[in-house]
């Protein structure tokens, strides 16, 4: 098993560009969200998924959409990038939604300028 | 609102010495907290989970004790050694709406020989 695959691993826009982060899991988990990390500021929640079609607004949503069409795949697309969206971004999956270990992926380290 | 607070932000401390980082939560029905420990530039990996109905949890070297009343909850590293140099991040489950983990803001733990 590969995982948790996100790409790319480093990305940089320009202010407006939108983008899309790619996180894919081949564990057959239930459960997918993103986060994202900036210094002192821990792992926010943007967007998590409780299974295929179903998703929900985390802690720091604005500017960020997700969708889940199959169990694997979660992407997050930036809308239109902004400044304050430099950050690094994981991707996480676990088995289930309730108290069970989260796999992380490697992360992207995006620049918006 | 959902919410983890976690202290100190950073600890320095003496190869040997223990290390002690607290966290508090808002929910009182948040029944899992996790640990995870991310070196650096590398993805968090969880080190030891607690659940609401045990008071204390130990795995070698490193221990979680949780007190459900006051809502906090304690990750504790004995005979410290400069591979324990991390940030480390708590975490609670919440259950408005669908279950999801919010995080504290992390510790940066420096461990000196």
């Amino acid at each position: 098993n590969a995982g948790v695959t996100q790409t790319p691993k480093f990305q940089v826009l320009k202010t407006g560009q939108s983008m899309t982060l790619q996180c894919a899991q081949d564990m057959n988990h239930e459960y997918m969200s993103w986060y994202r990390q900036d210094p002192g500021m821990g792992l926010r929640l943007i967007h998590y998924s409780v299974g295929a079609g179903i998703t929900d607004q985390g802690e720091v949503p604005n500017g960020y959409n997700v969708s889940r069409s199959t169990t694997e795949d979660f992407p997050l697309r930036l809308l239109s990038a902004a400044p304050s969206q430099t950050s690094v971004y994981f991707c996480a999956s676990s088995p289930t939604a309730t108290n069970e270990k989260l796999f992380f992926g490697s992360g992207t380290q995006l620049s918006v300028l | 609102g959902e919410n983890v607070e976690q202290h100190p932000s950073t600890l320095s401390v003496q190869e040997g010495d223990s290390a002690v980082i607290k966290c508090t939560y808002s929910d009182s029905a948040s029944n899992y907290f996790p640990w995870y420990k991310q070196e650096l530039g590398k993805r968090p990996q969880l080190i030891i989970d607690i659940r609401s109905n045990v008071g204390e949890k130990k795995d070698q070297r490193i221990a979680v004790t949780l007190n459900k009343t006051a809502k906090h909850f304690s990750l504790h590293i004995t005979e410290t050694q400069p591979e324990d140099s991390a940030v480390y991040f708590c975490a609670a489950l919440f259950s408005g709406g669908y279950n999801k983990l919010i995080f504290g803001a992390g510790t940066r733990l420096a461990v000196h020989p």
